[in-house]
């Protein structure tokens, strides 16, 4: 079984779209978290939240706690978005991160 | 500039062999992380360590050694009696806890030669 589920597994655009990527967990949480993967492996923390909503730049990142579902936006997407974007969560039991299978954008220009 | 650095970022391993990988972090996190990473699949966790000599099984970990002498380094030995060891594997830590974020490495790409 898979704690978080993300969608769509795969997702092109074109360049200057609104972007939507989605994120469901089956566990009660202390934290959900928003990782940027680009294609050299490397992963960057973008956004924790546990409430409501976070802006960085062009990307939104929202919670619902009750529904247990999280989305990542992104506005007037850029070929430099280009990537795999992972939900991951910190459950309540503490023991460990639970991670999503990602989603991999590519913007076209 | 802090942060986590892995080393070597591709390695190559003869049947038999136990090789190392690298993780330093110079950020001054209590927690550290090893995962690895296969096509299709999330970050499975393979080790973490909380504090300096202490270090827990993650859900993989059968095939996999590490150790925690200093708080700045946290090495992986992937053994001999690692099967099927072709992965990507990441290092992280954290300031404390697990609802913390996650500061990862670059990667160490491991094959089979």
């Amino acid at each position: 079984k898979n704690e978080v589920e993300q969608s769509p597994q795969n997702l092109t655009a074109q360049e200057g779209e609104f972007i939507t990527i989605n994120c469901s967990y089956s566990v009660g949480i202390s934290a959900l978290h928003w990782l940027q993967q680009h294609p050299g492996g490397g992963i960057v923390s973008l956004f924790m939240l546990s409430s409501g909503k976070k802006k960085h730049g062009r990307l939104i990142a929202t919670i619902n706690i009750q529904e247990k579902h999280s989305s990542l936006h992104i506005t007037a997407s850029h070929p430099r978005d280009s990537a795999v974007y992972i939900c991951a969560v910190s459950p309540n039991t503490g023991n460990q991160f639970y991670f999503g299978t990602g989603t991999s954008l590519t913007v076209i220009p | 500039d802090g942060g986590i650095t892995q080393s070597p970022k591709y390695l190559f391993r003869k049947e038999g062999q136990n090789v190392t990988l690298s993780c330093e972090q110079n950020l001054n996190h209590d927690a550290m992380y090893w995962y690895r990473q296969d096509p299709g699949q999330g970050l499975r966790l393979i080790y973490y360590s909380q504090i300096v000599n202490d270090f827990q099984k993650g859900d993989i970990a059968e095939g996999y050694s590490v150790s925690r002498e200093k708080k700045e380094s946290f090495p992986l030995t992937v053994t001999s009696a690692q099967k099927n060891p072709t992965a990507f594997y990441l290092c992280a830590s954290t300031m404390g806890r697990f609802n913390q974020p996650q500061h990862f490495g670059d990667g160490t790409r491991l094959s089979i030669l």
